[in-house]
């Protein structure tokens, strides 16, 4: 059975920094794609970040330069670094594979 | 950037009743491999979204026949045949054939 499971968010000061993780079980991370999702209080989905099989990544405009996308093949998890973190980047992050299983998210509030 | 335009943006169904979500994106879908990559989620109230349809018409893993996609280039249905109180919640269609991935505002469905 396929899970993905966030842990890491929490309450931040703006420019603070926080390392998202992804435990995955079921599958391999390293052999599929992998994204992160978030969503604000209240709005819709907004794509961050995807790291590919090959180990490519992309990232929106709106966190480029400041997160990263990682993976820890021996451990089958997925990372995200946020760096620089400002009160839009508040949200519930979400981990999935291939757009197709989702983990339940993790809540990250930047906030003074 | 691709733009998803979601219509209607809520929708009010009588159990029984059918229910159709129009999205439409700024560009074609349809990647040079043949596959069209526009997906279909539910999120429901304080969850994480699930994947009903990948690739315009494939129903995921467990997904009820009731819920059907079609469509072709830039223009994408979903459809629920007889609408159930377990499908309240929010719809969004998401385009994965080039990045940034972007999603459609999202369709709110609830129960008359």
């Amino acid at each position: 059975e396929v899970q993905l499971v966030e842990s890491g968010g929490g309450l931040i000061q703006p420019g603070g920094s926080l390392r998202l993780s992804c435990a995955a079980s079921g599958f391999t991370v390293s052999s599929n794609y992998m994204s992160w999702v978030r969503q604000a209080p209240g709005k819709g989905l907004e794509w961050v970040s995807v790291i590919y099989s090959g180990g490519a990544t992309n990232y929106a405009d709106s966190v480029k330069g400041r997160f990263t996308i990682s993976r820890d093949n021996s451990k089958n998890t997925l990372y995200l670094q946020m760096n620089s973190l400002r009160a839009e980047d508040t949200a519930v992050y979400y981990c999935a594979t291939n757009f197709g299983y989702w983990g339940q998210g993790t809540l990250v509030t930047v906030s003074s | 950037d691709i733009v998803m335009t979601q219509t209607p943006l809520s929708l009010s169904v009588t159990p029984g009743q059918p229910a159709s979500i129009s999205c439409k994106s700024s560009q074609s879908l349809l990647y040079s491999d043949g596959k069209t990559y526009l997906y279909w989620y539910l999120q429901k109230p304080g969850q994480p979204p699930q994947l009903l349809i990948y690739e315009v018409s494939n129903r995921f893993s467990g997904v009820p026949d009731r819920f059907s996609g079609s469509g072709s280039g830039t223009d994408f249905t979903l459809k629920i045949s007889r609408v159930e109180a377990e499908d309240v919640g929010v719809y969004y269609c998401m385009q994965n054939i080039q990045v940034p991935v972007t999603f459609g505002q999202g369709t709110r469905l609830e129960i008359k």
